[in-house]
C-alpha cells in the first residue's frame, strides 16, 4: 500500500496568514493526489484534485503544487472559516490512502 | 443540487452484520461510481471500496475482501455497504461518496456520514 504522510500534524495560526502544508507518499503518484477540508462533525469537502487543480466553488486563496511523492497545500491570507482539518489522499493506486490530517487551530 | 443521505446510527454487537443505506439525488445516477470511506473516531480514513453503479461491478480493499458487500438498487438511486462479522475496530463513521466525474478515485461529494458503534 502507498503510505501517506502529512506534516504538521497541527498548527496555530492567525487571520490573514499564509500557511502550507506538505504530503509525501511513499511511492511516486505522478499528480494523482487531492485535498480536502472536513470541519468538525463534517463530511469532508473536496478541494484540489490532480494536485494542482481546485475543485469547482473554492476560493483562489487555496492551491496546490507537487508531483512524484512531495505535494504542498497553501492557504494564502487565511479566513476564519479556514480552520478546520486537512487531509490529502492519493488516487494513484488502490487501496486508496490518506494522509493523517493537519488541524489548524486559531492563534 | 448533488446529495447523498445515508441511513442512520447503527448500533451493533460484536459479530453482527450491519447495511448501510446511500440514497443519491441531483444527477444521474448510474453515471458514476460511489466509493464507501470509513473514519474511526479520531483517526483518519480507509477507503472499503467501490461500486459501478451502471454494471454493479465492485472493487475492495484487500483488508476488507470477503468482509464486505456493495450492491446498489438503481430504481430507487441507492448504494449499500453490508459489513459482516463486525468486531470492535470496526466502530467508526462509515461515508459514501460519489466519485469524480473526470477523474478516478477522487470523492467530489460525500454523504453526511453514519455512525457505527460496535460495542457488547
Amino acid at each position: 500500500d502507498i503510505q501517506v504522510t502529512q506534516s504538521p500534524s497541527s498548527l496555530s495560526a492567525s487571520v490573514g496568514d499564509k500557511v502550507t502544508i506538505t504530503c509525501r507518499t511513499s511511492q511516486n503518484v505522478n499528480n494523482f493526489l487531492n485535498w480536502y477540508q472536513q470541519k468538525s462533525g463534517k463530511a469532508p469537502s473536496l478541494l484540489i484534485y490532480s494536485a494542482s487543480t481546485l475543485h469547482s466553488g473554492v476560493p483562489s486563496r487555496f492551491s496546490g503544487g507537487g508531483s512524484g511523492t512531495h505535494f504542498t497545500l497553501t492557504i494564502n491570507n487565511l479566513q476564519p472559516d479556514d480552520f478546520a482539518v486537512y487531509y490529502c489522499q492519493q488516487s494513484s493506486m488502490t487501496p486508496l490512502t490518506f494522509g493523517g490530517g493537519t488541524n489548524i487551530e486559531i492563534k | 443540487q448533488v446529495q447523498l443521505i445515508q441511513s442512520e446510527t447503527e448500533v451493533k454487537n460484536p459479530g453482527a452484520s450491519v447495511s448501510v443505506s446511500c440514497k443519491a439525488s441531483g444527477f444521474s445516477f448510474t453515471a458514476f461510481f460511489i466509493h464507501w470511506i470509513r473514519q474511526a473516531p479520531g483517526q483518519g480514513f480507509e477507503w472499503i471500496g467501490r461500486i459501478n453503479t451502471n454494471t454493479g461491478a465492485t472493487n475492495y480493499a484487500q483488508k476488507f475482501q470477503g468482509r464486505v458487500t456493495l450492491t446498489r438498487d438503481t430504481s430507487i438511486n441507492t448504494a449499500y455497504m453490508e459489513l459482516n462479522t463486525l468486531k470492535s475496530d470496526d466502530s467508526a463513521i462509515y461515508f459514501c461518496a460519489r466519485g469524480h466525474s473526470r477523474v478516478y478515485f477522487t470523492f467530489e461529494s460525500w454523504g453526511q456520514g453514519t455512525l457505527v458503534p460496535v460495542s457488547s
